[in-house]
């Protein structure tokens, strides 16, 4: 348990529907990350807040939406997906985002795995 | 094109044994190396790190070796455990405090 959950842990959901993944860390970390993992692929930053604002966005198509209403919970907004899209989804959080030379370990959730039909 | 690369996508040791895992990169910019460890249906999980600026850094059963020169960094564990078996993941941190992944590792640690 390291203090990260996500819901659901599955979700399947054709191209039309509109979904929501929910982050909640339970750590008093201020910052937030959206990961996606593909198949046999490395991890893909999505997004990323720091103190509910987002700071990075690495060049996500629109259909994905995030949310951080505080610092502890994160949404992640679906709509109109495409099946490539289907991947396993991670949220982490960190104390702050790093800089300063320093590195702030990143705290995962045990993701939700989506499937776009 | 991946700026850190995981060559090996699965591993078997046997118990007891030394398992070495590899990672290599392009960017010579990173500040900072990571390790992660991922069960099945679990998130991955902060392992072991080291600084660009050493070439070693050892906790407990866990090693990291950096050769800057090579752009080549790995982790050794020994002796292995069958609680060992997991998915390992390689990341750089870049110079925007990013972590960039590689595609990992699959360890089967064989009774």
């Amino acid at each position: 348990e390291t203090g990260v959950t996500q819901t659901p842990r599955h979700l399947v959901m054709g191209m039309t529907n509109k979904k929501s993944l929910k982050c909640e860390q339970h750590l008093g970390h201020n910052a937030m990350y959206w990961y996606k993992q593909s198949a046999k692929k490395p991890l893909e930053l999505m997004f990323v807040y720091n103190f509910k604002e987002q700071t990075e966005n690495n060049s996500v198509p629109s259909r994905f939406s995030p949310e951080c209403p505080n610092s502890s919970h994160l949404f992640l907004h679906l709509h109109t997906l495409q099946p490539e899209d289907s991947a396993l989804y991670l949220c982490a959080s960190s104390r702050t985002t790093s800089g300063g030379a320093t590195y702030n370990e990143q705290f995962f959730g045990p993701g939700t795995r989506l499937t776009v039909l | 094109d991946q700026q850190v690369k995981q060559n090996s996508p699965s591993l078997s040791v046997q118990e007891g044994r030394i398992s070495i895992l590899n990672c290599d990169y392009t960017n010579s910019m990173f500040d900072y190396f990571l390790w992660y460890k991922k069960y099945p249906a679990e998130g991955p999980t902060f392992l072991i790190s080291i600084s660009s600026i050493k070439d070693k850094n050892e906790d407990g059963r866990f090693t990291v070796f950096l050769n800057k020169s090579a752009k080549h960094l790995s982790l050794h564990i020994v002796p292995s455990q069958p609680g060992d078996s997991a998915v390992y993941f390689c990341a750089g941190v870049d110079s925007n405090y990013q972590l960039i992944w590689g595609a990992g590792t699959k360890l089967i640690i064989k009774p």
